[in-house]
């Protein structure tokens, strides 16, 4: 059974703050991985991808992965009361396969 | 550009009725893939289509089927529908390699 594991939070930020949210895959074979974003009551929105060890960075967000440790995470600076939301890590199965999600992680950021 | 469309928004429906859903991938994708989410929980995948064919498939019974056509929209069909299908259904479409564009879902309530 594949599974990916978040923490559900809640996670509370300070506005102004860097928040940072992890992910461990059971999959070593995965390749791609994605941060969404989901507001209550509305559909997930893609923020980030990554294929490859390292960082990647697009504007306040930097996604890290780790494939040895079989980890990825998400670091948002300058966090706004706007990015409160439940950020969801997927990793796809295969090449083409579907994608497997994790329960989220709350995110509050208080002015 | 018009994103992945799902209809309707909203539906309400009795113990052991059937149900269609509908969707309408990302102009250009030719992938759609069906997810159900229950409050609190990540999505959870229910069945990829490509090329008119069910190309992969979760841990969902028989009672959840599905169709693609032609020209890459897709439906989600329901039978005896149970208290438990009490969802938001998400529908995603994908070129191959590419993170998944969500659209806004349709939620089911089943009394």
């Amino acid at each position: 059974q594949k599974e990916v594991e978040q923490n559900s939070g809640p996670l509370s930020v300070p506005e102004g703050a860097i928040a940072s949210l992890n992910c461990t895959y059971s999959d070593r074979g995965s390749q791609s991985f994605f941060w969404y974003r989901q507001y209550s009551g509305k559909s997930p929105e893609l923020i980030m991808s990554i294929y490859s060890n390292g960082d990647k960075e697009d504007g306040r967000f930097t996604a890290q992965l780790n494939k040895a440790s079989q980890y990825v995470s998400l670091l948002i600076r300058d966090s706004q009361p706007s990015d409160s939301a439940t950020y969801l890590c997927a990793v796809k199965e295969g090449s083409q396969g579907n994608l497997i999600f994790g329960k989220g992680t709350k995110l509050s950021v208080k002015p | 550009d018009a994103g992945v469309t799902q209809s309707p928004t909203h539906l309400i429906k009795t113990r052991g009725q059937q149900v269609t859903l509908r969707c309408s991938p990302k102009s250009g994708h030719d992938t759609v893939s069906w997810y159900q989410q229950a409050l609190g929980q990540g999505p959870q995948f229910i069945f990829q289509y490509y090329e008119e064919e069910e190309r992969q498939r979760g841990n969902f019974p028989d009672r959840f089927s599905g169709h693609q056509f032609p020209n890459y929209s897709s439906e989600l069909n329901v039978n005896a529908l149970l208290l438990g299908d009490s969802a938001l259904y998400l529908c995603a479409s994908s070129l191959v390699q590419n993170g998944y564009t969500f659209g806004s879902g349709t939620r089911l309530t089943v009394v």
